[in-house]
């Protein structure tokens, strides 16, 4: 059984370019959290998609930032219109049910020069 | 909101001694999962250890123990015989059961000497 497969695993984007970043949850997962993680700091929740629907988008910016999780298909987090403060490592998690352990992929690391 | 705390941004412990990792949380729920997850250098998170706030037994898995004090709000992981490979960035989180995510601290980051 694959883990949580992310990709890619580095992502450089100029500023104002698109970044669309992507995640394979588990086998048999259909809850997908996304996560983003500023150097020295934990992990900051975005925003939590069950197939087809987004439940939470508490942590999500409320502009250029958009995530799907369609029906078949992998998650994206996309971030329109990048900036120097969205460079960061961005990590897809994945669970079976909620409220469960969440198992990681290995990040996407997104530098914006 | 819940907020989860780390105390110490940086820990070392000498090879194949203990140590051990602090964590207080602040919640008003009575029933939550909390978890210690590891974060080498590859940046992949390991799910080290979880515990359910209902079960009064510390969890254990091999070296990894924890101290769950739900009065206090407080869930400490105890590494026994350190190895190098423990070297990494330990995370404490929290989770409510249902429908929401993980709220994680800010990390500590234990260094082992050989």
């Amino acid at each position: 059984n694959a883990g949580v497969m992310q990709n890619p695993r580095h992502l450089v984007r100029r500023r104002g370019q698109e970044a669309r970043l992507r995640c394979s949850p588990m086998k048999g997962h259909s809850h997908v959290y996304w996560y983003r993680q500023l150097p020295e700091e934990g992990l900051k929740f975005m925003v939590y998609l069950q197939k087809e629907n987004i439940i939470d988008e508490s942590g999500m910016p409320k502009e250029r930032f958009s995530a799907e999780f369609p029906k078949e298909g992998p998650s994206i987090l996309r971030i329109q219109q990048v900036v120097r403060g969205d460079s960061a490592a961005y990590f897809c998690a994945s669970s079976p049910r909620p409220g469960t352990e969440a198992f990681f992929g290995q990040g996407t690391r997104l530098t914006v020069v | 909101a819940q907020t989860v705390t780390q105390s110490q941004p940086e820990m070392s412990v000498q090879e194949a001694e203990t140590v051990t990792l602090s964590c207080t949380y602040d919640t008003s729920e009575s029933d939550y999962y909390l978890f210690w997850y590891k974060q080498p250098p590859s940046r992949q998170m390991i799910l080290v250890i979880r515990q359910e706030a209902y079960k009064q037994q510390n969890a254990t898995e091999n070296r990894f123990s924890v101290n769950f004090q739900k009065a206090a709000k407080s869930f400490s992981l105890k590494i026994s015989d350190s190895q190098l490979g423990d070297a990494a960035m330990y995370f404490c989180a929290y989770s409510l059961p249902g429908n929401t995510p993980l709220v994680f601290g800010k990390g500590t980051r234990l260094s082992v000497i050989a």
